[in-house]
């Protein structure tokens, strides 16, 4: 079941602007994880972030998290049109076993 | 370290056929996960291998089967075809045996239901 919800569903800008996508989510948590898709390929780890973190940085990425509102955002600063991907977020409510609940994405486009 | 392969890529097969899809986890990592991703229904958790057993497992009609080798190397297997079932096929793994660990996936076995 998709615990996860992005939005945007599609974000378009141009090379060097910033993009923000956030993503809500139901339950509680023992992390939230966000990934990228490039068409046909499969999903590339981004950034890990647990319950107790509110933000975290690595390059050009900037992940913040907020358990009381169930929500989380990841900014990309300084966009390149090698960023233009799918990226969705996915938690993990550290249940016995492992699953992931993804959202559907966002569709970010970066044009030159 | 090669990372998660699966094979095969593409496949193409028709209802009613069954079908096993094939993953080698990251060296040294014990937990795979299967992972259904349609443009409708999005990215949903079929199951999860940890040492040779099942520790988890999505809400999946019974066709969907899988199981682990002693190599930590999966399979999973769909019988009965239905269209429905065409979709990407996307296997992880992870070392398993903390919490807070990222998944490593695969491309994907691309699945069309003719």
């Amino acid at each position: 079941s998709q615990q996860g919800e992005e939005d945007p569903q599609a974000l378009s800008i141009q090379e060097g602007e910033n993009a923000t996508m956030n993503c809500s989510y139901k339950t509680s948590i023992n992390n939230l994880q966000w990934y990228r898709q490039n068409s046909g390929r499969g999903l590339v780890h981004l950034i890990l972030i647990r319950s107790n973190e509110r933000e975290k940085h690595s390059g050009r990425l900037r992940v913040t998290l907020d358990t009381s509102k169930k929500s989380s955002s990841l900014l990309i600063t300084a966009s390149r049109a090698a960023d233009t991907a799918s990226y969705f977020c996915a938690t993990d409510a550290g249940n016995s076993g492992y699953a992931l609940n993804f959202g559907k994405g966002t569709s970010l486009l970066v044009t030159p | 370290k090669a990372g998660v392969t699966q094979t095969p890529r593409y496949l193409i097969k028709t209802r009613g056929q069954q079908v096993t899809l094939s993953c080698s986890p990251i060296s040294g990592h014990r937990s795979v996960s299967w992972y259904q991703q349609t443009p409708g229904q999005g990215l949903q958790f079929l199951f999860e291998y940890f040492s040779e057993t099942q520790r988890n497992k999505g809400n999946f009609p019974g066709r969907f089967s899988g199981r682990q080798f002693s190599n930590s190397r999966s399979e999973m297997n769909v019988s009965t075809l239905e269209l429905g079932d065409s979709a990407l096929y996307l296997c992880a793994s992870r070392p398993g045996t903390v919490g807070n660990q990222p998944q490593h996936f695969g491309d994907g076995t691309r699945l069309s239901i003719l």
